[in-house]
């Protein structure tokens, strides 16, 4: 049960594209087209803002998007906006667990 | 409204016993697998449990394995985490979140468990 890997942190300007990876093992990532991700704002609950690898729910602009290439996932978020900085957290269902990203913090410059 | 609210979070001993319940609203809880998900002061997200439907199959991480037991009652659409012999380290914030194939789509705002003497 090993956390999936991601970058510490990203940065970018209003107004470009970041993208954030997601690593995992060919047990969790790479087996099942079940990733998700995660956004976080300082003291508030987590909001989905993909499930399965590239779907966006209700309400989540499509300048978010997401990606699987073998055992790694990616989010790409476009068009930075300063209430875009937060962290994200990848997570992959694993058969009978779940395994969550050490999470990202992206700064908006 | 869908919603989740948790409580019953506080500070207790090392070695104690705490009950954290999820309240559910705006949905139909029997129809949903359930999840528990922590987050230590200033660090990331950890899935602590996971419980089917009719509470017929439970999951956990392995660092609560004997120690924590999840529940629910559909019947009052309630989610419970049992948590005993808590540990420094089981000091976190604590999120009830709805499970949907594979995902938490909904998530309650958390509740705080401190566990220090």
């Amino acid at each position: 049960q090993s956390a999936l890997t991601q970058p510490a942190s990203v940065s970018g300007s209003p107004g470009q594209s970041i993208t954030i990876s997601c690593t995992g093992t060919s047990s969790d990532v790479g087996s099942y087209n079940l990733v998700s991700w995660y956004q976080q704002h300082p003291g508030k609950a987590p909001k989905l803002m993909i499930y399965e690898g590239s779907k966006r729910p209700s309400g989540v602009s499509n300048r978010f998007s997401g990606s699987k290439s073998g055992n790694t996932a990616s989010l790409t978020i476009s068009g930075l906006q300063a209430e875009d900085e937060a962290d994200y957290y990848c997570c992959s269902y694993a058969g009978s667990s779940i395994l969550f990203g050490g999470g990202t913090k992206l700064t908006v410059l | 409204e869908v919603q989740l609210v948790e409580s019953g979070g506080g500070l207790v001993q090392p070695g104690g016993s705490l009950r954290l319940s999820c309240a559910a609203s705006g949905f139909t809880f029997s129809s949903y697998w359930m999840s528990w998900v922590r987050q230590a002061p200033g660090k990331g997200l950890e899935w602590v449990a996971n419980i089917k439907q009719d509470g017929s199959e439970k999951y956990y991480v392995d660092s609560v394995k004997g120690r924590f037991t999840i529940s629910r009652d559909n019947a009052k659409n309630s989610l419970y985490l049992q948590m005993n012999s808590l540990r420094a380290e089981d000091t976190a914030v604590y999120y009830c979140a709805r499970l949907s194939a594979g995902y938490m789509d909904v998530w309650g705002k958390g509740t705080t468990v401190t566990v220090s003497s």
